[in-house]
């Protein structure tokens, strides 16, 4: 079946700090993969993606993912991160038999100062 | 700029009474999409319109409908909700034909049921 996976639920890191949001995905012969941040009572911002070409994406906000098509995981990074980086993250799957986006259940990225 | 509005930001109905949200775009594209989410929990789609042809997903409940009259506007009609109705409905758009391009998502509304 088709899915997507986050595995952490929460992240907390110290402001300034690097950080990594994991995203797994089921297999599939081709994919178009997406982050997205979403701030409190907003809807959700693409901050990346991945649709071919160069595995390591730069997306917005100086955040980074790279597409590892063997482990099929698109993990998202930031070197060192801000107060303002503090939102839900989701990762996001598409595959190219089917028309629907598939979202992870959200990594909650809080920074501690 | 070119986006994705949804009005109103907050909607508060009471148990039963029908509720209409609405969703416009500037974007031109021809894919309009409605989400449910849920307090930490991962958008959930309920259904979707490629043009003119409406797209249920299977497991959305009868008690939710939706129009699109034209491109720009999409509605999403609760018939009667319940108290576990309340979330964030979420509305995204997209151009299909091409593969591979990211939702828009407008900032939402927040409906209460009480």
């Amino acid at each position: 079946a088709q899915s997507v996976t986050q595995l952490d639920s929460q992240v907390p890191v110290f402001e300034e700090a690097p950080v990594e949001l994991r995203c797994n995905y089921s297999s599939s012969v081709s994919v178009y993969l997406f982050w997205y941040v979403q701030y409190p009572n907003q809807g959700l911002q693409l901050l990346l993606k991945y649709l071919s070409g160069s595995t390591l994406v730069k997306g917005i906000n100086g955040f980074e993912a790279e597409f590892n098509k063997s482990q099929t995981s698109f993990h998202l990074r930031k070197p060192s991160v801000h107060i303002s980086d503090t939102a839900e993250y989701f990762c996001a799957v598409r595959y190219s038999s089917a028309s629907k986006i598939i979202f992870g259940s959200g990594t909650r990225l809080s920074i501690r100062p | 700029d070119a986006m994705v509005i949804q009005n109103p930001r907050y909607q508060v109905t009471q148990f039963g009474k029908p509720v209409t949200l609405s969703c416009s775009q500037t974007l031109n594209h021809n894919v309009m999409y409605w989400y449910q989410q849920k307090s930490s929990q991962a958008p959930k789609l309920l259904f979707h319109y490629y043009d003119k042809d409406f797209n249920n997903e299977a497991d959305t409940p009868d008690n939710f409908q939706s129009r699109r009259p034209n491109t720009s506007f999409c509605f999403l009609d609760i018939r009667s909700p319940g108290l576990g109705d309340a979330a964030m409905y979420l509305c995204a758009t997209s151009r299909e034909g091409t593969g591979g391009l990211p939702l828009h998502f407008g900032n939402g509304t927040r409906l209460t049921v009480t």
